[in-house]
This record gives C-alpha cells, sequence and structure tokens, in this order.
C-alpha cells in the first residue's frame, strides 16, 4: 500500500465548476500536510499546507481528518489556469521519516471552457 | 533573491556510464532533498540531509545511488552504471526548517535521459 494515496484522474471539468479532491494517508503518525500544484514539466509547487481546524485560500479549501487519515482540497469557481496535476503531501512521522516529504501520485484536473 | 538551481538541466548518457547531478539550495537553508519523478508519476523520495545530521537515504533504490552534501551547502547525486529505467527528472528542495511548514522550495530538475 501506498503512503500517500490519490485518485490520479483526470478530473474534466467546465469552467466555473467546484471540484473536490481526496487524499489517503498511512502513517497515523505524520505530523504536517499539504497539497502542492504542478505544471506540467515544471517543479512542484507549494499550494497550501492543511490544518486539522481547515483552512481556505481564496477559493481553494483544504481539509484534514485525522481520525480518518484523510485530506481534501476544494476548487471553487474553476478557473482555466487551474489546470494543473495536484499532489497531496504528508510530512514526519517517527524517527525513520521526520522532514522527510511523502507526495501522491497526484491528481490531474483539466478545466474546459 | 536566488531559488535552488540544478545543474544540468537535460542530461543524455549512455547505459554504464556515471553521472552527477548538482543541487544549489536557497542560501541559509539546512535541509535539502532529493527526488525523482519518472513520466507521468509522483515524486519518489530518493534522500534528505538534514544540517549535520546523518541523512536519511531510504529511498536510494540501488547501491549505484549516492549523494553528499558538502559544507552543509551543495548536493551533488551520483548515479553510477545508468540503467534506462534511471531515466526520470531528478529534483531538488531546500528547506529552511525553521519549523514552518511547507517551507521546501523546488528546483526545476535536471532531466535524465539514459539510452
Amino acid at each position: 500500500r501506498k503512503e500517500v494515496e490519490q485518485d490520479p484522474g483526470p478530473f474534466n471539468v467546465p469552467e466555473g465548476a467546484t471540484v473536490a479532491f481526496n487524499c489517503t494517508y498511512s502513517n497515523s503518525a505524520s505530523q504536517s500536510f499539504f497539497w502542492y500544484r504542478q505544471d506540467c514539466r515544471k517543479e512542484p509547487k507549494l499550494l497550501m499546507s492543511v490544518y486539522s481546524s481547515g483552512n481556505e485560500d481564496g477559493r481553494f479549501t483544504a481539509q484534514l481528518n485525522r481520525a480518518s487519515q484523510y485530506i481534501s482540497l476544494l476548487i471553487r469557481d474553476s478557473k482555466l489556469s487551474d489546470s494543473a496535476t495536484y499532489l497531496c503531501v504528508v510530512k514526519g512521522g517517527g524517527s525513520s521519516n521526520t522532514g522527510k516529504l511523502i507526495f501522491g501520485q497526484g491528481t490531474t484536473l483539466q478545466v474546459k471552457p | 533573491g536566488a531559488g535552488v538551481s540544478q545543474s544540468p538541466s537535460n542530461k543524455v548518457t549512455e547505459k554504464g556510464k556515471d553521472v552527477e547531478l548538482r543541487c544549489d539550495p536557497i542560501s541559509g537553508h539546512t535541509a535539502l532533498y532529493w527526488y525523482r519523478q519518472s513520466l507521468g508519476q509522483g515524486l519518489e523520495f530518493l534522500i534528505y540531509f538534514q544540517g549535520n545530521s546523518a541523512p536519511d537515504k531510504s529511498g536510494l533504490p540501488s547501491d549505484r545511488f549516492s549523494a553528499e552534501r558538502t559544507g552543509g551547502s551543495v548536493s551533488t547525486l551520483t548515479i553510477q552504471r545508468t540503467q534506462q529505467e534511471d531515466s526520470a527528472v531528478y529534483l531538488c528542495a531546500s528547506s529552511s526548517y525553521t519549523g514552518t511548514p511547507g517551507s521546501e522550495f523546488f528546483g526545476p530538475g535536471t532531466r535524465l535521459t539514459v539510452l
């Protein structure tokens, strides 16, 4: 079983749609959680951190459920420029991998006009 | 300011040759990571350096892979006797590790092609 699992998609949605991505992680001791965005042939860039209380950044809302080991990302009012791969990332979780980032496979989003 | 830089940006080599990939982290960043990404795949952790601590090498796929970090700054990833399955984009990231989540910054990567 992969440490971080995501539905690879692709998710094809029209402009203006609301889309949600989910992610599960296997290490219950994981400490920090993030969503990264990666454009085609580019390096990943931090989109937002994810907190247990939930957090919002403009059209983006992230949620963390530690009990279920589940992370989500909601994008409202999708724009063409949101088309990218969204990577779920988990950090920390014991002496063997503290500080190490574990990436999910990524979920591809294609927003259509 | 300067971000993470990597060189070369592209490397084509023949099977069996050795290659060295370089990463220059952001000045002052104590943590440095190497990942690789094969076509259409997620990022695969290779190795992690944090300050003067022993590196976490748990992701290195074989003993053909090694990495050094000199003076707590520049890092070199070496792949000996390259194989075709080593073809991937090799990404380096650095972090200030001040405890601020999400403080990692990635370089543009080195695209390695083994013929």
